[in-house]
Formats: structure tokens, C-alpha cells, sequence
């Protein structure tokens, strides 16, 4: 079956990059018909979807967070990765790589999740 | 803030069911499917239900989504103590993916 798992460190310090990779296993970043994306949960909070990456490479972010995101892939290890710029203790959260499925964009599987704490 | 709106909490006994609300407007709901995610706690939303009314092979039929207009309905039947979650509708408006304020199911 089809797994995603995220890591990368659980705390950044305030105005530095943070930046997260998801390991995708049973599928393949390189296949069209699906996104890869990332999704946020503040604490206690609802869900922020932050943005994905196609196979073609072509990404898309939420306009909300403005220029701070970028999105990569690596199709050699079949992960890609999050990259969150000038982070501040309001982008405290647990952040989630999911596999949307197209044309009608609902999201399976997720990963488990990782806290990534902003503090100095 | 979410332009999707849940009720924050909703609440029924064991066997019982259950309905959650998912409201939004002409350029989000009112074009575009719905799905519902299930989140039970310390763990990573799941699939309950896409494309407005299907199920994944593995939710059991207890759960079921409908879509009318600019809002959407996820209904539990015959409630039981492992449906303790939270739930959250997804949809998209100018491809922009959004989430509902998400909804705590209390089993009584």
C-alpha cells in the first residue's frame, strides 16, 4: 500500500528555513494523476493546505503564505521536500505530506505527521 | 480563517447518529466535490469520503456524505465509541484547497 512519511527537524529557530522531506513509498512521485502535497496543522487547530508538486515538476502553493514556500522533488529517492522561509512561532504546527488524487483533489494517504516547533 | 464552516462540536450515544454540516459558497461547494476526513486523536486525518458520497473500500457504509447547493452533510449511523474524532470537509475554490473548521464527535 501506498505510505508517506515525513521528517526533518522539530524545532527552527525564529526568520530561518524550515525544511521538511517526504519519503513516499508504493507509488511513484515520477506518475501524473496525483499531487504530492504538504498540509499544516496548528495546534489545537484546523488544516492549512500549503501546496503540492506535479510529476512535470510544476508546484502551486496557497497564496496566503505568499513567496515563504517552495516545493521540490526528488525523483531519484522518490521524495520531495518542504521549504518554508522566514518562519515565525505563528508557523508552529504539525505538517503533513499527502498524496491528492485527481481531477477531484481529495487527499489519501497522509503521512503521520511532524511537529515542527518555531522558538529560539 | 476557514471559509468552510462546521459546528465546533457535535454529540450522540452509542447506536445512535449523527450529522455534521460542512457550509460554503457558490465558488468552493457549490462547484466543486466535497471530501470528509476523519482525524482521531494524535493521529493523521483519514479518508472517509470523496467525491461528495464514496467511500473508500475500507469505511464502512455507517458513513455516508451528500451535497446539496453551497453545503455538504456527513452523516454517522449506529455510533459507536471508536467514531470519537474530529471530522473535516475538504474542497477547492480557484485551486486553492480548503479545509472546514473541523467538527468533535463526543460519544456520550
Amino acid at each position: 500500500q501506498v505510505q508517506l512519511q515525513e521528517s526533518g527537524p522539530g524545532l527552527v529557530k525564529p526568520s530561518q528555513t524550515l525544511s521538511l522531506t517526504c519519503a513516499v513509498s508504493g507509488d511513484s512521485i515520477r506518475s501524473g494523476g496525483k499531487y504530492w502535497s504538504w498540509i499544516r496543522q496548528h495546534p489545537g487547530k484546523g488544516l492549512e493546505w500549503i501546496g503540492y508538486i506535479y510529476y512535470s515538476g510544476s508546484t502551486y502553493h496557497n497564496p496566503s503564505l505568499k513567496s515563504r514556500v517552495i516545493i521540490v522533488g526528488d525523483t531519484s529517492k522518490n521524495q520531495f521536500s518542504l521549504r518554508l522561509s522566514s518562519v515565525t512561532a505563528a508557523d508552529t504546527a504539525v505538517y503533513y505530506c499527502a498524496r491528492e488524487v485527481i481531477p477531484y483533489n481529495w487527499f489519501d494517504p497522509w503521512g503521520q505527521g511532524t511537529l515542527v516547533t518555531v522558538s529560539s | 480563517q476557514s471559509v468552510l464552516t462546521q459546528p465546533p462540536s457535535v454529540s450522540a450515544a452509542p447506536g445512535q447518529k449523527v450529522t455534521i454540516s460542512c457550509s460554503g459558497s457558490s465558488s468552493n461547494i457549490g462547484n466543486n466535490f466535497v471530501s470528509w476526513y476523519q482525524q482521531l486523536p494524535g493521529t493523521a486525518p483519514k479518508l472517509l469520503i470523496y467525491e461528495n458520497n464514496k467511500r473508500p473500500s475500507e469505511i464502512p457504509d455507517r458513513f455516508s456524505g451528500s451535497k446539496s447547493g453551497t453545503s455538504a452533510t456527513l452523516a454517522i449511523t449506529g455510533l459507536q465509541t471508536g467514531d470519537e474524532a474530529d471530522y473535516f470537509c475538504g474542497t477547492w475554490e480557484s485551486s486553492v484547497r480548503l479545509f472546514g473548521t473541523g467538527t468533535k464527535v463526543t460519544i456520550l
